[in-house]
């Protein structure tokens, strides 16, 4: 069984860099994209990027410039930075792991999230 | 404004079935099959439907189906404790991105 956890700090100063890691386990972080996703107190999911094992990347248009993930896949692990926070980037941040055949695209494994709060 | 529309609520009675849509366009639903996922009380989100599969431990009351550029997943016989918020997601090849729906708060009356 897949499992993946977040981790890093609670609590990032306004204009610094949110640094997130998700660790994977029980199963091989190679061959797979996987992703970042916050979801802000009472609203919905937002996707933030995915990385695949190899490195390869894609952001979501609306955070791009401040996105950057990175992948070692010697620890199984993936990261996140985000960069020039505000407290509008307070939220719960996932990693999950989505998959896409021919005809379908899903995540199936998700962490238990981690609250991030913007604050000085 | 999320890029997959659902329902920002529905409710049932217990044993009722019930029936949550998710409505994108051909560069997301009209190519590929959603993922479902059930949010209860804020915590992690769990995959209740994997394309039009279901995954492990799921129960057998919950069904998914795709038509033109609109999912569904069905309840079938709905129990309390499938009172929850459900989003749903795929990819969407024309923006390169994942896309969620704004989510479904589904209760159990």
């Amino acid at each position: 069984q897949v499992q993946l956890q977040e981790s890093g700090p609670g609590l990032v100063k306004p204009s610094e860099t949110l640094s997130l890691t998700c660790t994977v386990s029980g199963g091989s972080i190679s061959g797979y994209y996987w992703s970042w996703i916050r979801q802000p107190a009472g609203k919905g999911l937002e996707w933030i990027g995915r990385i695949y094992s190899s490195g390869s990347t894609n952001y979501n248009p609306s955070l791009k410039s401040r996105v950057t993930m990175s992948v070692d896949t010697s620890k199984n692990q993936f990261s996140l930075k985000l960069s020039s926070v505000t407290a509008a980037d307070t939220a719960v941040f996932y990693c999950a792991r989505g998959v896409c055949s021919s005809t379908s695209c899903s995540f199936d494994y998700w962490g238990q999230g981690t609250l991030v709060t913007v604050s000085s | 404004q999320s890029a997959l529309t659902q329902e920002a609520s529905v409710s049932g009675t217990v044993g009722q079935k019930v029936t949550l849509s998710c409505t994108g366009n051909s560069n997301n639903i009209g190519s590929y099959a959603v993922g479902w996922y059930q949010q209860i009380s804020h915590g992690a989100p769990k995959t209740v439907m994997f394309g039009n599969s279901l995954p492990s431990g799921i129960p057998d009351r919950f069904s998914g189906s795709k038509s033109g550029t609109t999912a569904s997943l069905t309840i079938s016989g709905l129990q309390p404790e499938d009172e929850a918020d459900y989003y749903c997601s795929t990819w969407d090849y024309s923006l390169g991105a994942w896309v969620f729906g704004g989510g479904t708060k589904l209760t159990v009356l």
